[in-house]
């Protein structure tokens, strides 16, 4: 089991440019998340996916978009990418909502 | 709303005991603890459920009362390996998405 992994790892982009960032889990979870993480200020809840078609907002969701067609993927999409979108971007998956999350290894996004 | 952690950094010696806590203003079904070391994914801890229990594994043990609406986390006899951010994830009912705390820096020294 490869668990949850993401791509890239690493990306710069300028202000206002697009991109996504994949997120792939092989354990079957029905549950997945995308959080942003920014120095001091722990984890935040972007979108979840309860299944596939299934999506609704975090506490963070302006200036992303998902989409999950797939048990397996869930990819989340930035659009006119900001400075404030700075960030490392984590995304989880877990079997039910209120039950461990296993998150991938990160993307460090940078805007400039 | 976001938990609440304290203290927001401590620095042990190996050996020394600490305490991490978790409070909310809003009623808890769940608390979730997660260790976080610099530059890696969060890695799972452990989880309470409403009903006070107090759970542990090796010398990492948190107890949950959920009248309070808190956790603590409690490291005995740090290692090195502790060395991380610890964080919260407390959640409100069995439909709603963890909200996760600001963390709490650990770091041992030898």
């Amino acid at each position: 089991n490869a668990g949850v992994t993401q791509t890239p790892k690493f990306r710069i982009l300028k202000i206002g440019q697009s991109m996504t960032l994949q997120c792939t889990q092989d354990m079957n979870h029905n549950y997945m998340y995308w959080y942003r993480q920014d120095p001091g200020m722990g984890l935040k809840l972007i979108y979840y996916s309860v299944g596939a078609g299934i999506t609704d907002k975090g506490e963070v969701p302006n200036g992303y978009n998902v989409s999950r067609s797939t048990t397996e993927d869930f990819p989340l999409r930035l659009e006119l990418a900001a400075p404030s979108q700075t960030s490392v971007y984590f995304c989880a998956s877990s079997p039910i909502l209120d039950n461990t999350q296993y998150f991938g290894p990160g993307t460090r996004l940078t805007v400039l | 709303q976001q938990p609440v952690q304290s203290p927001q950094a401590v620095i042990l010696r190996e050996g020394e005991d600490a305490v991490i806590n978790c409070s909310s203003s809003k009623a808890l079904y769940s608390v979730h603890w997660y260790r976080q070391k610099h530059g890696e994914a969060p890695v799972f801890l452990m989880i309470l459920l409403k009903g006070g229990e107090q759970k542990g594994h090796d010398k990492i043990s948190a107890s949950f009362n959920e009248k309070k609406q808190q956790s603590s986390l409690y490291l005995t006899a740090s290692q090195l390996s502790y060395s991380g951010t610890y964080f919260c994830g407390t959640g409100g009912s069995g439909n709603t998405p963890l909200v996760f705390g600001k963390g709490t820096r650990l770091s041992v020294i030898a």
